[in-house]
């Protein structure tokens, strides 16, 4: 069965601090596809970043970045510069080839305070 | 920013009621989803569509049926709603069946059943 895991549940830090948010998961497959998404308060999920499991190199969006450990299974999201805008719940999220069906995480509550 | 829509966005009802949660985009997506989130848990994927006419169960069994007889509507039924249907029910969709392609999401239906 494919897993992900979010061990921390919440998370709270200073606005421009840095954060790192934990995901590991559990397939057997090697090609597949990770994701982070974000979910404001009271507001639609948007996809934050997405990484191909193929690719070595870590993904980058702006103030958003992923450390991409494919043998330990990890699948890690920084945040640079954290804004107030950034309070949210962030899911991990991934899907295998072939699957067609994202699989989530529990969720990580961010509170940027400022 | 994502053009699909849900309504409505609260619900109380009472038990036995038959209700149906409505799911309109106007990208003209091919792939739609529904997803029941508990609060602050993962999402679950209940049911999904590739096309009009195209519906599957996801790996949450539920209750709900749904139908997809135009592209872009995707609704969800509940015959006799229950104490246990109270949850919170997001709508996706997304462009192709390319498994990294992003999910747009709707604001969600908060269902509240007494």
């Amino acid at each position: 069965a494919q897993t992900v895991t979010q061990s921390q549940p919440e998370m709270s830090v200073q606005e421009a601090e840095t954060v790192t948010l934990s995901c590991t998961y559990d397939t057997s497959e090697s090609n597949y596809y990770l994701f982070w998404y974000k979910q404001p308060p009271s507001r639609q999920m948007i996809l934050v970043i997405r990484q191909e499991a193929y690719k070595q190199q870590n993904a980058t969006e702006n103030r958003f970045s992923v450390n991409f450990q494919k043998a330990a299974k990890s699948f890690s999201l920084k945040i640079s510069d954290s804004q107030l805008g950034d309070t949210a719940m962030y899911f991990c999220a991934f899907v295998i080839q072939g699957a067609q069906k994202l699989v989530f995480g529990q969720g990580t509550r961010l509170t940027i305070n400022p | 920013e994502a053009d699909i829509y849900q309504t409505p966005r609260y619900l109380v009802i009472g038990t036995g009621k038959k209700i149906t949660l409505e799911c309109s985009q106007t990208m003209g997506h091919d792939k739609m989803y529904w997803y029941q989130q508990d609060p602050g848990m993962e999402l679950h994927l209940i049911h999904y569509s590739y096309g009009v006419n195209s519906t599957e169960k996801g790996d949450l069994s539920s209750e709900s049926t749904v139908s997809r007889i135009r592209t872009e509507h995707f609704p969800l039924t509940l015959e006799s709603a229950r104490p246990s249907h109270t949850s919170q029910y997001l709508c996706a969709s997304s462009a192709n069946r390319r498994v990294n392609e992003k999910l747009f999401f709707g604001s969600g239906t908060q269902l509240s059943v007494l």
